[in-house]
């Protein structure tokens, strides 16, 4: 059973430039959830969705970043015009269920450097 | 405000010590989580502990739980180089939401 996985693993943008992280959850786990982290710092939550729905957005910024995860495909984090302070590690994480309750499963991450 | 705070934040002991890693969260809890995040890379999960529990083992790990005094401790028994990474706390159900709340992490050495 193959375990969360994301691409791309590297993304560099240029300032303005658009950025796309996706996000393949795990065999049978139809929750996902979104989590940044800065250099030497935790993770802090973004979003969580369910399959065509988004939950709880709490900890996405009001701009430039939206989420989606769609009856087929992976989820997508998508940042617009992205800036120098976006840089940083994005992780994905699967769940099967409810969580709260369960421990998620965190792919590799994806770490965009805006130059 | 910031749940799952850790201390310390960062450790250095000689392999074969004993480390003990400790998270302190502000709010009502459904669970707390540790997981292990080696230099670049993705997070491992650990262990799970639910509110209603004390202790719990797996391996060479022991986690405890003190809901009265909001704080949890990781205690890794016998360490070696391979544990050597950055430790989170995850505060899980914090006021009945879904998503996991991060501590800053402890980063353990495990000189040889």
């Amino acid at each position: 059973n193959a375990g969360v996985m994301q691409n791309p693993r590297h993304l560099v943008r240029r300032r303005g430039q658009e950025a796309r992280l996706r996000c393949s959850p795990m065999k049978g786990h139809s929750h996902v959830y979104w989590y940044r982290q800065l250099p030497e710092e935790g993770l802090k939550f973004m979003v969580y969705l369910q399959k065509e729905n988004i939950i709880d957005e709490s900890g996405m910024p009001k701009e430039r970043f939206s989420a989606e995860f769609p009856k087929e495909g992976p989820s997508i984090l998508r940042i617009q015009q992205v800036v120098r302070g976006d840089s940083a590690a994005y992780f994905c994480a699967s769940s099967p269920r409810t969580t709260g309750l369960y421990e998620q499963y965190f792919g590799p991450g994806t770490r965009l450097t805006v130059t | 405000s910031q749940q799952g705070e850790e201390d310390p934040q960062a450790l250095s002991i000689q392999e074969g010590e004993n480390a003990t890693m400790n998270c302190s969260y502000k709010t009502s809890i459904n669970n707390l989580q540790w997981y292990r995040q080696n230099s670049g890379r993705g997070l491992v999960h650990l262990i799970l502990i639910r509110s209603n529990e004390r202790e719990k083992h797996s391996g060479r790990l022991r986690v405890t739980l003190d809901t009265s005094k909001k704080s949890s401790s990781l205690l890794i028994t016998a360490s070696r180089a391979a544990d050597t990474a950055s430790y989170f706390c995850a505060a899980g159900g914090v006021q009945g939401a879904q998503k996991l709340v991060f501590g800053q992490g402890t980063r353990l050495t495990i000189n040889p």
